[in-house]
């Protein structure tokens, strides 16, 4: 089966701890996102990633970071600079190969709970 | 105090009726929107897009309309089923050239299929 996997589902973490959020695809997706979502809203974009070894602050990058070593995997760490880290993260690849649409695939998503 | 965009619009329709979800976007030079359809705790999932160089664009029992002239996006679902009830975003694409493309998403609207 091809697609976007997060793990884990939820998580929990205290306040003032780094956690790490598994995003993976085999896709062949060279562009990858992330996205935070709080209830009753949309979509906000934290950081994207169009080829490996390259990324970019989207809207709300601080107290973020990723990582993008492998064309498969865009890892986001959402470090105890975040000052309201609890939301639903989802990440998401495209193709940029020309003549595609811009749709992204999005992961199942991970709830991340810090008390 | 309540928090600005915890409670989404809603349409509620009869199942059997014929749904109409709207979306205002914000950039004129947009040239490609998406609709998603958001169920509880999961990933969006894409539903139909449209570029902008067109007016209409039919699927399997959704059509989505577009009107530049007003900026204005709309999604219309036939013979509403209960499987339908979800939250829907509409997305606007902005290029800044090459690969470099971003999806801006709007706060979304909840629709309850009243069986």
């Amino acid at each position: 089966d091809g697609g976007i996997t997060q793990s884990p589902k939820y998580l929990f973490r205290k306040e003032g701890q780094n956690v790490t959020l598994s995003c993976e695809q085999n896709l062949n997706h060279d562009a990858m996102y992330w996205y935070r979502q709080d209830p009753g809203q949309g979509l906000r974009l934290i950081y994207y990633s169009q080829i490996v070894n390259d990324f970019q602050k989207g809207d709300i990058a601080e107290g973020y970071s990723v990582s993008r070593e492998k064309k498969e995997s865009f890892p986001l760490t959402v470090t105890s600079a975040q000052k309201n880290p609890t939301a639903f993260y989802l990440c998401a690849s495209r193709s940029v190969a020309g003549g595609h649409s811009y749709e992204q695939y999005f992961g199942p998503g991970t709830r991340l709970t810090v008390t | 105090g309540e928090s600005v965009g915890l409670h989404l619009p809603t349409l509620s329709v009869q199942e059997g009726d014929n749904s109409i979800i709207n979306c205002a976007y914000s950039n004129s030079a947009s040239d490609y929107f998406i609709w998603y359809k958001q169920e509880s705790g999961k990933g969006p999932q894409f539903i139909i897009d449209i570029r902008s160089n067109m007016d209409k664009r039919q699927g399997q029992r959704v059509t989505v309309l577009l009107n530049k002239t007003v900026k204005h996006l709309s999604l219309q679902i036939a013979a509403t089923q209960p499987g339908d009830s979800a939250v829907y975003f509409c997305a606007e694409n902005i290029g800044y050239g090459g690969a470099t493309n971003k999806l801006i998403f709007g706060t979304g609207t909840l629709l309850a299929v009243q069986p």
